[in-house]
């Protein structure tokens, strides 16, 4: 299948600081890629739809200024963190959706974990 | 209410024994369906696609309920290597698609 990484795997960081996790599909191209946050014992929540060459789609809740997403290329979207706080700390992850033996599925990268001070 | 929702858990269950998971989802516009596996600390992976037919995929059958907006996944002759969290997974379209995950099913199989 399709490989898809992330990077930092892990980040720990001042409040107030701002951190880019960057999201690469290494061996395929994608228009859209996913950004998910998932806090512990939770499931994963959607924040927002990459799109290269526009602007993302945030769900509702999630503030845009606040989570950066630019959609640069077709191998490489960067989710930025600004302004981080303690609340941030969370597991970030991306996907970029594509099939595999036929099967419609998503290619999600490893996470970032997050850790705010 | 929830899109996707499923009984958080957690399911302790013995080896071999057959243990069923259901979900429901909030939007009759939905158009695909996925069962994934996420274990700890770790991404989720693709379980299996669900289709309205039914499908099985050696010892796991999911099937899917238009009608009732309802999914499920049976797993027969557990083993401990299905411990781990699985999550129900709906597919919209609504402007452009996205992925919607349930909260998502612990289960732990015990020797």
């Amino acid at each position: 299948g399709a490989v898809v990484s992330q990077h930092p795997s892990r980040v720990i960081c001042k409040s107030g600081t701002s951190v880019k996790i960057e999201c690469r599909s290494l061996d395929f191209q994608a228009t859209t890629m996913f950004w998910y946050r998932q806090f512990p014992k939770k499931s994963l929540m959607l924040m927002a739809t990459s799109n290269e060459g526009s602007k993302a789609t945030y769900e509702q809740g999630v503030e845009k200024d606040k989570f950066l997403i630019n959609h640069a290329s077709l191998t490489l979207s960067t989710l930025t963190v600004t302004s981080a706080h303690p609340e941030d700390s969370s597991f970030y992850i991306c996907s970029a959706p594509g099939h595999y033996l036929s099967q419609e599925t998503q290619y999600f990268g490893p996470g970032t974990r997050l850790l705010v001070l | 209410r929830k899109e996707v929702e499923q009984d958080p858990g957690p399911f302790n269950v013995p080896e071999g024994a057959t243990v069923a998971f259901n979900c429901t989802y909030s939007n009759s516009a939905s158009q695909s369906f996925f069962w994934y596996r996420q274990d700890c600390r770790k991404e989720p992976k693709l379980l299996m696609s669900v289709y309205s037919s039914g499908n099985e995929d050696g010892r796991f059958t999911a099937q899917l309920n238009r009608a009732s907006q309802y999914i499920s996944l049976l797993i027969r002759d557990s083993k401990l290597s299905d411990s781990a969290t699985y999550l129900c997974v709906v597919r919209t379209t609504s402007g452009t698609y996205k992925y919607i995950f349930g909260t998502g099913t612990r289960l732990k199989v015990l020797a």
